[in-house]
Formats: structure tokens, sequence, C-alpha cells
């Protein structure tokens, strides 16, 4: 089945540092690619996505780019804030089969920053 | 919009008894709704997939007698943990799909 390795946290940053969260997958076929972010006490919110290789998502500063030879997808940002505190979850979604439509979430990494 | 609901967002209840756990699509429909269970500082675990007016699909390893799911309308999917015990506590997130997944706020559930 599919799985998703995401790099352990938790991590702490101070503001404006430049964030990286490694993320790498295996899944079969060709899936879309999600990064999730859970806030304190609310509910996932997708942050970005990207849909096929070279895409690249982006939203609220936050990018990551689909790299299939790599099977990769990074969370990246140039400069965090404290508002940016919460969990971040890297999930492909799988594509076709019986599985259609189902996302395979990884371990979430706790990110943490001080002004 | 596309917003999901839970209710309640925290329950106890006492070993051997029932509790159901709602979740509602506010302002859209949705076909599909999915129930997750999270375990402190863990990943989150699919449980089900259900669709409007059938039955639902578990996971693997997933008592389907233990974690009755009901998807009787378009807005509206309900998970029931029969016979609860203490290691059923956890919080249990569901999600709905329209065009995208979106995902409710979760129910703490600790089973005494």
């Amino acid at each position: 089945g599919d799985s998703v390795t995401q790099m352990e946290g938790p991590v702490t940053l101070s503001e404006e540092a430049f964030l990286t969260i490694n993320c790498t997958y295996t899944a079969t076929g060709y899936p879309s690619l999600f990064w999730y972010v859970q806030y304190p006490g609310e509910g996932l919110q997708l942050l970005l996505k990207a849909t096929k290789a070279d895409d690249k998502g982006s939203n609220k500063g936050f990018e990551a780019t689909y790299r299939k030879e790599t099977t990769s997808f990074h969370l990246e940002k140039g400069s965090v804030q404290v508002s940016d505190s919460a969990v971040y979850f890297c999930a492909p979604r799988t594509a076709g089969g019986t599985s259609y439509g189902k996302l395979t979430f990884g371990q979430g990494t706790i990110l943490t920053v001080h002004p | 919009g596309a917003v999901v609901s839970q209710h309640p967002s925290w329950v106890i209840c006492k070993s051997g008894t029932s509790v159901k756990i709602e979740c509602r699509s506010l302002d859209f429909q949705a076909t599909t709704m999915f129930w997750y269970r999270q375990f402190p500082k863990q990943s989150l675990m699919l449980m089900a997939t259900s669709n409007e007016g059938s039955k639902a699909t578990y996971e693997q390893g997933v008592e389907k007698d233990k974690f009755l799911i009901n998807h009787a309308s378009l807005t509206l999917s309900t998970l029931t943990v029969t016979s609860a015990h203490p290691e059923d506590s956890s919080f249990y997130i569901c999600s709905a799909r329209a065009y995208e997944q979106y995902f409710g706020p979760g129910t703490r559930l600790t089973v005494t």
C-alpha cells in the first residue's frame, strides 16, 4: 500500500527563519500530492497541492514541488511567522482503482515558531 | 464555504456503553465521507469510507461491528462506537469530499 515518510519533529524556528519539511512517498500509480495543516484546536486544512510531475503548489508563502523522480514533495517557506505554528501533514492521494481518492497521511511534523 | 462540523467535540463515557459521533457537511453535499482515528503525536489512520445510501467500506483491521457507520444523507454521517473500552479512547476525525476533502475539527473520546 501507499506510505509516507515525513521529517520528524518537532521543528523549532525563530520568526523569519527558512523552513523545510521533507516528505517522501511510495504510491501505486500517479498520485496527487497534498500538504495539510492542523492549527491548535482546529481541523485539518488543505495548505497546497500538486497533481502532476514538476507542478509547484503554493499558498500563504508555502511551496512544494512534485518530484516524481525522487518521489518527494518537500514543503518550504522562506520566512516563517509565529502564526505558522501548527502540525503539517504530507499526504499522497491514490489515483485510480478501488482506492480512488484515498489519502495516506504522514506522521505529521510539529512546527513551533518563536518570536 | 466547505465547512464540516462534528458533534460532540469531546465525550467521556463509561466502559461498555455506546457513543455516537455526528459529522455534517454544512454548506455542501458529500456523497463520500471518511472516518479517521488519530492517536497522540501520530498520523491519521483511515478507518472507513462511507458513501451515501450504501454500506461503509472498512479498512483492514477495523472492526465493522464495533465501529458502526451510517451515511443516511448527503450531509450527515455518524460513527457509533459500540461497547466502548478504554483502548477506544482516541481522537476521531471525519472528512467529507466534494471536489477536495474537507475535515471536521475532531471528537475527543475518553472511555473510563
